[in-house]
């Protein structure tokens, strides 16, 4: 089946520091994979996405680019804020199949200091 | 643009009780899927609704079951609880089931239920 796996948690950097949150997965065939963000006591926001290999989704500062050859999904983020201190989830959707649900990793907390 | 909506915002219930959350999807979005967000873990399928049949089911027992309206609203009733049932309950909506490149499932603030 699905499954998605992400860098255990959690992470606290300062502020302006680099983000890395390692996401691998294993699927069949190609599917679409996600970056969802969680602010404390909400529901899941989507951060970015791609739908193919060598797709690059991006948003707010936050990048991640489809590794086909290495099944990953790493997030990045050059310079992180207070404000993004949050918990990341890392998904992945099959592109066959009736509901196409999501499948998540388990997530990763980050904090980020001033 | 309404996002998506959910009721209610906590619950408490005690075990063997049934109980029932709901969903308003975004405007204009026919599918609705719900997903059981336990304590830090990551959201897991439950089920999904499409144009009121239900379109695909995760691993969950039969006590877990829903509903949807023709206004696309929907509803997770859970029979018998468990303890284990205490979670996060997230609605997502979206245009249709994921269907092409361009779909994204919304999500609404999530229903938090504790089971006693």
């Amino acid at each position: 089946g699905n499954s998605v796996t992400q860098m255990e948690g959690p992470v606290t950097l300062s502020e302006e520091a680099f983000l890395t949150i390692n996401c691998t997965y294993t699927a069949t065939g190609y599917p679409s994979l996600f970056w969802y963000v969680q602010y404390p006591g909400e529901g899941l926001q989507l951060l970015l996405k791609a739908t193919k290999a060598d797709d690059k989704g991006s948003n707010k500062g936050f990048e991640a680019t489809y590794r086909k050859e290495t099944t990953s999904f790493h997030l990045e983020k050059g310079s992180v804020q207070v404000s993004d201190s949050a918990v990341y989830f890392c998904a992945l959707s099959p592109n066959s199949g009736s509901a196409r649900q999501l499948t998540f990793g388990s997530g990763t907390q980050l904090t980020v200091l001033p | 643009e309404t996002g998506v909506t959910q009721s209610p915002t906590h619950l408490i219930k005690t075990r063997g009780q049934q109980v029932t959350l709901r969903c308003s999807s975004q405007s204009g979005h026919n599918t609705v899927s719900w997903y059981q967000q336990a304590l830090g873990q990551g959201p897991q399928f439950i089920f999904q609704y499409y144009r009121e049949e239900e379109n695909g089911r995760g691993n969950f027992p039969p006590r877990f079951s829903g509903l949807q309206f023709p206004n696309y609203s929907s509803e997770l009733n859970v029979n018998a609880l468990e303890l284990d049932d205490s979670a996060l309950y997230l609605c997502a909506s979206s245009l249709e089931p994921l269907a092409s490149s361009t779909d994204t499932q919304y999500f609404g603030p999530g229903t938090r239920l504790t089971v006693l």
